[in-house]
């Protein structure tokens, strides 16, 4: 069964720093791009960025870039998702997904498995 | 503002069919497969249509999913009390190079 198994709810304050974490089990995880997602209430699910575990090719959407680094330790199925300042604006619910591959092209797909999500929570 | 546009809302009594709209562009929707989730209150996204019209197993028959050019639509027959849910349709873009979502439509069984 494909699991992806998220660390805890975290609670910062604004300017700390922060890594949250997703592991993966279940399926080859070094075959699967794995991304993250953002949820709020007020814009609904965002797509923030996907790695390549075997070589840790990265892709960030513009919204995301440069606000958050997105890594992955293939030696544990572990991918990371990072913060060097928090803001209240970060406040949200963050998901790992598995993304598919389209079994007739080949290309990239939206996700197939998620996380449980990690509530991150910024507040003075 | 999602790159994808869903109705924010939907509803319909038990046993009815309903449908749930998603419009996109020529670089998501129109040149890839269109995908759905199905997130309960308090869980996470769970895949419920994949390109287009596949369902995983463990989805029941009265979910359908559809495409046609740059808009998709999720159909819902014989409508149960829990199948109170947000509703995500998602498509690649090629123009950004990820996944795109539309903002999720509220589905209510009356």
């Amino acid at each position: 069964e494909v699991q992806l198994v998220q660390s805890g709810a975290e609670v910062k304050k604004p300017g700390e720093s922060l890594k949250i974490s997703c592991k993966g089990s279940g399926y080859s995880f070094t075959s699967y791009w794995i991304g993250w997602v953002r949820q709020t209430p007020g814009k609904g699910l965002e797509w923030m960025g996907i790695i390549y575990p075997p070589d840790s090719d990265t892709k960030y959407s513009p919204s995301f870039q440069g606000q958050v680094t997105i890594s992955v330790d293939k030696s544990i199925s572990t991918a990371h998702l990072q913060w060097r300042s928090l803001e209240a604006s970060d406040t949200a619910m963050y998901y790992c997904a598995r993304v598919t591959r389209d079994a007739i092209s080949g290309y990239l797909q939206p996700f197939d498995h998620w996380g449980q999500g990690t509530l991150v929570t910024v507040s003075s | 503002q999602s790159v994808l546009t869903q109705p924010p809302s939907a509803s319909g009594t038990p046993g009815q069919r309903v449908t749930i709209s998603c419009s996109g562009s020529s670089s998501n929707i129109g040149s890839n497969s269109v995908y759905w989730y199905q997130q309960l209150p308090g869980t996470a996204p769970k895949l419920l249509i994949y390109r287009n019209n596949q369902r995983p197993s463990g989805v029941p028959d009265r979910f359908s999913g559809s495409k046609s050019g740059t808009s998709a639509s999720l159909a819902i027959s014989g409508l149960r009390s829990e199948d109170e849910a947000d509703y995500y349709c998602a498509a690649w873009d090629a123009s950004l190079r990820g996944p795109v979502f539309g903002g999720g439509t509220k589905l209510t069984v009356l």
